[in-house]
């Protein structure tokens, strides 16, 4: 059973679109909701992360928004760029130690010139 | 460079043989893991460790053991490779258990 599921398995979007990838989870003890990044031949690498008290975070163009009550929580990128084409993983953990994460399936984004 | 060293790259395997990946940081970090990565199935936890001398199960424990006999190294060993453990497998560190996360950059395992 799938605790975190992800949405859309693959996504193309313009240069200077918005990418928006969703998440979902099961389990209402998570309390730790961060985004990876990962590139070909590389390790993930974290993006942005968010705690439940609060409904949104931005950092630069990314931005995290939360729904606690749909237990749901997804990734915009404003004006994509090229480099910005990578796979993104949600994840969620729960209690002290953030690094024992559940990860969705990934997302695999192409943004096109 | 500070950071995180896997090894082997990669490697291909026989079914039933022994292996070791190997996964050494040197940023003093307290806390390590280890991670296979699967196509369709995103990133699952194997192993982690708390801190030197310590490990613990994560969600897909069976077939690995691992040991931290030091702050450095986070060893993961299949006693006996089967065909299902091909795999990604990426060890990652963190300063404190509920820090931020930094992975190596992973070993592709193929076993046949």
């Amino acid at each position: 059973q799938q605790q975190v599921k992800q949405s859309p398995q693959s996504l193309i979007v313009q240069k200077g679109g918005i990418s928006i990838i969703n998440c979902a989870y099961e389990n209402t003890a998570f309390d730790y909701f961060p985004w990876y990044q990962q590139f070909p031949g590389k390790g993930p690498a974290l993006l942005i992360a968010i705690r439940p008290d609060v409904s949104e975070k931005k950092e630069g163009r990314f931005t995290i928004s939360f729904n606690k009550s749909a237990k749901q929580f997804s990734l915009h990128i404003m004006d994509s760029q090229p480099g910005d084409s990578a796979t993104y993983f949600c994840a969620a953990s729960k209690g002290s130690n953030t690094g024992k994460l559940i990860f969705g399936q990934g997302t695999t984004l192409q943004v096109k010139p | 460079i500070a950071g995180i060293t896997q090894a082997p790259t990669s490697q291909i395997l026989a079914a039933g043989r022994r292996m070791t990946l190997r996964c050494t940081q040197d940023m003093r970090h307290n806390a390590m893991y280890w991670y296979r990565q699967d196509l369709g199935l995103g990133l699952r936890l194997i192993h982690y460790s708390n801190t030197a001398g310590t490990t613990g199960k994560g969600e897909v424990p069976d077939g690995y053991s691992v040991s931290r006999a030091n702050t450095d190294d986070f060893p993961l060993t299949l006693a006996s490779a089967v065909p299902s453990q091909t795999s990604v497998y990426f060890c990652a560190s963190s300063r404190t258990e509920g820090e931020k996360l930094f992975f190596g950059s992973g070993t592709q395992l193929s076993v046949l």
